[in-house]
């Protein structure tokens, strides 16, 4: 079956500008998490969504990030107001449930610059 | 607050040898330790993962030692291969995974 796919595999856009980042989960797969890696850093945890949920929204930087999940299934990542800080990679991960033993499957991820 | 604390950052053996990476957590409310593989331009893939009711868990030339007390626990790579040279992050589950800094893994023809 087709794994977690991401969209667009690459973004550069200018400073101001807003961006919006797609995921596409595997199908049934309940839970739903954003990461942001650095160059050569480590995965920073973004934001949650299980089932229907509240999100767990503790992880965005500033309010400048939101996230979106529609009908259970995809979701966007949107960054309002582009900084040159903001260049990373943006990984989606998609798990049958939050419980910890449950695998989480990783997207290709975004790429995205600011300029 | 960095809660899952990954050495060394970098990591340079010969083919055959044994790499070792290690990690150490603060919150005792984890109950699930994985370890990731990620290739350059991929995401990370699940490599092996243990929970902590279990000292050590092994799965081909992978082993992850687990010591509950001392809130730590490490990757072992018996018989280390080429294409074993990837990115290594280890993490820490409880409703999601916390993630240490990562390792660079260079194994040497």
């Amino acid at each position: 079956g087709a794994g977690v796919s991401q969209s667009p595999s690459n973004k550069v856009t200018e400073k101001g500008k807003d961006v919006e980042l797609r995921c596409d989960p595997i199908s049934g797969h309940t839970a739903l998490y954003w990461y942001r890696q650095s160059l050569g850093q480590g995965l920073e945890f973004l934001i949650y969504f299980q089932g229907n949920s509240a999100p767990d929204k503790s992880g965005l930087p500033s309010d400048r990030f939101s996230a979106e999940r529609t009908g259970g299934s995809v979701s966007t990542l949107t960054i309002q107001r582009t900084q040159q800080e903001d260049s990373a990679v943006y990984l989606c991960a998609s798990s049958l449930g939050l419980a910890g033993d449950n695998e989480q499957f990783f997207g290709p991820g975004t790429r995205l610059t600011v300029l | 607050q960095q809660q899952v604390k990954q050495s060394p950052q970098s990591l340079i053996v010969q083919k055959g040898g044994i790499s070792i990476i290690n990690c150490a957590y603060e919150n005792t409310a984890f109950d699930y330790f994985p370890w990731y593989q990620q290739f350059p331009g991929k995401g990370p893939a699940l490599l092996i993962a243990i929970r902590p009711d279990v000292s050590e868990k092994k799965e081909g030339r992978f082993t992850i030692s687990f010591n509950k007390s001392a809130k730590q626990f490490s990757l072992h790579i018996m018989d280390s291969q080429p294409g074993d040279s990837a990115t290594y992050f280890c993490a820490a589950s409880w409703l999601r995974l916390t993630f240490g800094e990562g390792t660079q893994l260079t194994v040497n023809p």
